[in-house]
């Protein structure tokens, strides 16, 4: 069936530090990718999301490129800030039903 | 509503009771997900509604678990002879329509505990 796997956190960086978290998928067919975040007592929200393979999605100085050579979606960020510390949940959408299927998560904690 | 509204927010429970979990999409969404979310664990899908149909209930744990939703609008998940291991966060998600590049919305989620 169609999984995630996302590196295991937590990740743990300065203030204005480089972020790359990785995100790998199999799926049938050819799945939309999204990234949620998950805000410390928020409910998950839509970070960005790519619908077909070269796409980049961005938002927030946050960034991934659709691979579907390499079936990734790897989530990118030059400069993190202590307000980016929240869970981050790689989710490729499609298959039977088009229901998201989420990895695991990654604990982002940013420090000043 | 503005958005994805589930109720209650906690909900302590004897083991062995029965509860129910209440949501209310974004109005117009025909598409409607349950999903848990266990501690320390990703989220694990549960159920799909598309209007009042659930053609996928692939990730119902055991027969313990139903739900139905009525009118297009509101789903109600419940839970027979709650055991410990239920306890976890349970989401629901609503989109637009169900295709694959819509974004899905989330509720806060209902904590339930099972004592």
């Amino acid at each position: 069936g169609d999984s995630v796997t996302q590196m295991e956190g937590p990740v743990t960086l300065s203030e204005e530090a480089f972020l790359t978290i990785n995100c790998t998928y199999t799926a049938t067919g050819y799945p939309s990718l999204f990234w949620y975040v998950q805000y410390p007592g928020e409910g998950l929200q839509l970070l960005l999301k790519a619908t077909k393979a070269d796409d980049k999605g961005s938002n927030k100085g946050f960034e991934a490129t659709y691979r579907k050579e390499t079936t990734s979606f790897h989530l990118e960020k030059g400069s993190v800030q202590v307000s980016d510390s929240a869970v981050y949940f790689c989710a490729p959408r499609g298959g039977g039903y088009n229901k998201l299927i989420f990895g695991a998560g990654t604990r982002l904690a940013v420090h000043p | 509503g503005a958005g994805v509204s589930q109720s209650p927010s906690n909900k302590v429970t004897e083991k062995g009771k029965d509860v129910e979990l209440r949501c209310d999409p974004i109005s117009g969404h025909t598409a409607l997900y349950w999903y848990r979310q266990s501690l320390g664990q990703g989220l694990e899908f549960l159920i799909y509604f598309q209007g009042n149909s659930a053609p996928d209930k692939s990730g119902l744990p055991s027969d313990r678990f139903s739900a139905e939703r009525t009118g297009g609008s509101v789903s109600t998940l419940t839970i027979q002879r709650t055991q410990q291991e239920d306890s976890a966060v349970y989401l629901c998600a609503s989109s637009s329509k169900g295709g694959e590049n819509t974004e899905a919305f989330f509720g806060q989620g209902t904590r339930l505990t099972v004592v």
